[in-house]
């Protein structure tokens, strides 16, 4: 069965960096546009990022265009998210998430239980 | 940016029917997808392009999509529908997803 295991969650001073991990299991990783989503708490859901299966495109919300960096290793079944100049509206659960669709971002059929980055001084 | 708006609470007794709406420009244009989220838990998709479910879903959870607005209607409502709902799309003129602000269905 599909798998999805975040990693890499923690607390981390404003302006500082972290990169999460989502390890893949149980479908063909290299097959499936990847995301990243993000729920502040008590807040709702809001999109990262997208990468295409092969890595030759990303998307970004305007809210970490420039900040964060999606990224894959097909070879290792894990996706990544690089995240600098961390800001405390940052603060979330971090998704990762598999589409269906390999080239285009569509929906979301399989996510993982989420990690949690904290943003504090 | 393309901007989709949700009810913030939606009440209904057992047994009834739930509408969940999701606003938006033209949004009958878009695909619209549906997700379900319980407390502390991940969210799970329940309809997705408009009107189709994914294979596990009961068939009381059907979509609509047609000029500004797209429902969500849950027939026949039981207490483990009890959960956050959130519409989402993808916006092609800004190469981005979106999420509707999500509606929180409470089953009296």
């Amino acid at each position: 069965q599909v798998q999805l295991v975040e990693s890499g969650g923690g607390v981390v001073q404003p302006g500082g960096s972290l990169r999460l991990s989502c390890a893949a299991s149980g479908f063909t990783f290299s097959s499936y546009g990847m995301h990243w989503v993000r729920q502040a708490p008590g807040k709702g859901l809001e999109w990262v990022a997208f990468i295409r299966y092969d890595g030759s495109n990303k998307y970004y919300a305007d809210s970490v265009k420039g900040r964060f960096t999606i990224s894959r290793d097909n070879s290792k079944n894990t996706l990544y998210l690089q995240m600098n100049s961390l800001r405390a509206e940052d603060t979330a659960v971090y998704y990762c998430a598999k589409d269906p669709a390999s080239i285009v971002a569509t929906i979301f059929d399989y996510w993982g239980q989420g990690t949690l980055v904290t943003v504090s001084s | 940016s393309y901007v989709l708006t949700q009810p913030p609470s939606v009440s209904v007794a057992p047994g009834q029917t739930a509408r969940i709406t999701c606003g938006g420009n033209n949004i009958g244009s878009k695909s619209v997808h549906w997700y379900q989220q319980k407390p502390g838990q991940a969210p799970v998709l329940v309809v997705y392009d408009d009107s189709d479910r994914p294979s596990g879903i009961p068939e009381r959870f059907s979509g609509s999509n047609s000029g500004n607005t797209a429902t969500l209607t849950i027939s026949r409502v039981e207490a483990g529908d009890e959960a956050d709902y959130y519409c989402q799309v993808w916006d092609s003129s800004s190469d981005s997803v979106v999420f509707g602000g999500g509606t929180k269905l409470t089953v009296l």
